[in-house]
């Protein structure tokens, strides 16, 4: 079964200052990984999705995560934020089972609140 | 390209009440998802549809949820009777197909308030 850890309830950072959000996840095979940004009143918006290949991975608005296997990590990063950054920030992971059959669905983390003061 | 409509957005009943919430994907999406986001949680999957079909419905509470999508496009979801427990936001979201890698595309969401 999979599951996602995200590590923070809460973030507080400062206007251009640098944010790690970190996400854990659990899975026994394959596993696709994605972030999602949720800013007040609106549905879920994909930030960035890592599939295969490299492992660094960027999305849109200035973000970047790195998939680590070894430590079944996928830590979501950005350099310098901003105001606008304020939102809420989920962890989700897809993924095949033992057999290769697409699971389809995602099984997303508790969410991390990002809130940057100026 | 018009995004993933949902209707209500925002909707307020009595315990014991039912519900529907409407949710039309975006065109050609062939899979379609309702999620349940419970305040402070991550959405959960309730049911997942391939076209007209269920693929996935082990986390819906059949003795009071309902959903159908019966011309594979557009979807509802029904809850009767409604519990407390009830109360939270429920997301639509679509796909191009069903595979994992498939980018989902969510609706605003439906905030349903159980008193």
């Amino acid at each position: 079964a999979q599951s996602v850890t995200q590590l923070d309830s809460q973030v507080p950072v400062f206007e251009e200052a640098p944010v790690e959000l970190r996400c854990n996840y659990s899975s026994s095979v394959s596993v696709y990984l994605f972030w999602y940004v949720q800013y007040p009143n609106q549905g879920l918006q994909l930030l960035l999705k890592y599939l295969s290949g490299s492992t660094l991975v960027k999305g849109i608005n200035g973000f970047e995560a790195e998939f680590n296997k070894s430590q079944t990590s996928f830590h979501l990063r950005k350099p310098s934020v901003h105001i606008s950054d304020t939102a809420e920030y989920f962890c989700a992971v897809s993924g095949n089972d033992a057999g290769g059959t697409s699971y389809g669905k995602l099984t997303f983390g508790q969410g991390t609140i990002l809130t940057v003061h100026p | 390209e018009a995004g993933v409509a949902q209707s209500p957005r925002y909707k307020i009943i009595e315990k014991r009440q039912s519900v529907a919430f409407w949710c039309n994907p975006i065109s050609g999406h062939a899979t379609l998802y309702w999620y349940q986001q419970i305040l402070g949680q991550g959405p959960k999957l309730l049911i997942q549809f391939q076209n007209n079909g269920v693929v996935d419905d082990s986390q819906l509470p059949k003795d009071r949820f309902s959903a159908e999508r019966l011309k594979g496009v557009d979807s509802t979801l029904k809850i009767q009777p409604a519990k407390l427990e009830d109360s939270a936001v429920y997301l639509c979201a679509s796909s191009l197909r069903r595979p994992s890698y498939n980018e989902q595309f969510f609706g605003p969401g439906t905030r349903l308030t159980v008193l």
